[in-house]
């Protein structure tokens, strides 16, 4: 069975860091097309970021400079570290995995981001 | 604003069918296989509930069904049930390594 589980959200000032982390079970996530999504509440969501098998990394428009996904193979994890906090980054960080077609069949419960001074 | 137009609310009494449409454009439905679309109750995560614009994912009920024509999708739960009262996202490949998701259909069974 698969599981994943995002810790690591909090509040935090604007221009502030934070990173995310996503636990995988019952898949590689060094095998495996990852990605993060983001859901402000009350709205829709919204790609943040992806992580290739073979290293490529891809950010929305709003992110890219500021967050930074990568993975640890022997922890099989997945992460997000985000500087330059802005209030519009506030939101509940989703971890999933990708399969054809930037379908994500397997989601975490997420982890809320809040930027607030 | 959304790439994908999905309208804010739908309905439909118990037992009765209601369709969700999802409007792209030719650029986002251009892989026009990569259609998907999620169910997500209130304080749950997204679940996909059909892939490449009409497969079901294990376990999802046959009610569910998605269809495609030109640059709108569409998502059709059949034998409405309390049960599917919740927010509906379609989503689609887009090329260059990137997706987007529609603004999201709340579905209400009256």
């Amino acid at each position: 069975e698969v599981h994943l589980v995002e810790s690591g959200g909090g509040l935090l000032q604007p221009g502030g860091s934070l990173r995310l982390s996503c636990a995988v079970s019952g898949i590689t996530v060094s095998n495996s097309y990852m990605s993060w999504a983001r859901q402000a509440a009350g709205k829709g969501l919204e790609w943040v970021s992806a992580l290739y098998p073979d290293g490529r990394t891809f950010y929305a428009d709003s992110v890219r400079g500021r967050f930074t996904i990568s993975r640890d193979n022997s922890n099989n994890a997945l992460y997000l570290q985000m500087n330059s906090l802005r209030a519009e980054d506030t939101a509940l960080y989703y971890c999933a995995r990708l399969i054809a077609g930037y379908t994500a069949d397997y989601w975490g419960q997420g982890t809320p981001v809040t930027v607030s001074s | 604003q959304s790439a994908l137009t999905q309208p804010p609310s739908a309905s439909g009494s118990p037992g009765q069918s209601v369709t969700i449409s999802c409007t792209g454009t030719s650029s986002n439905f251009g892989f026009y296989k990569y259609v998907s679309w999620y169910q997500q109750h209130p304080g749950k995560a997204p679940k996909l509930i059909i892939y490449e614009v009409s497969k079901r994912p294990s376990g999802v009920p046959d009610r569910f069904s998605g269809s495609k024509s030109g640059n709108t999708a569409s998502l059709t739960v059949s034998g409405l049930q309390a049960e599917d009262e919740a927010d509906y996202y379609c989503g689609s490949y887009t090329g260059n390594e990137w997706g987007v998701f529609g603004g999201g259909t709340k579905l209400t069974v009256l």
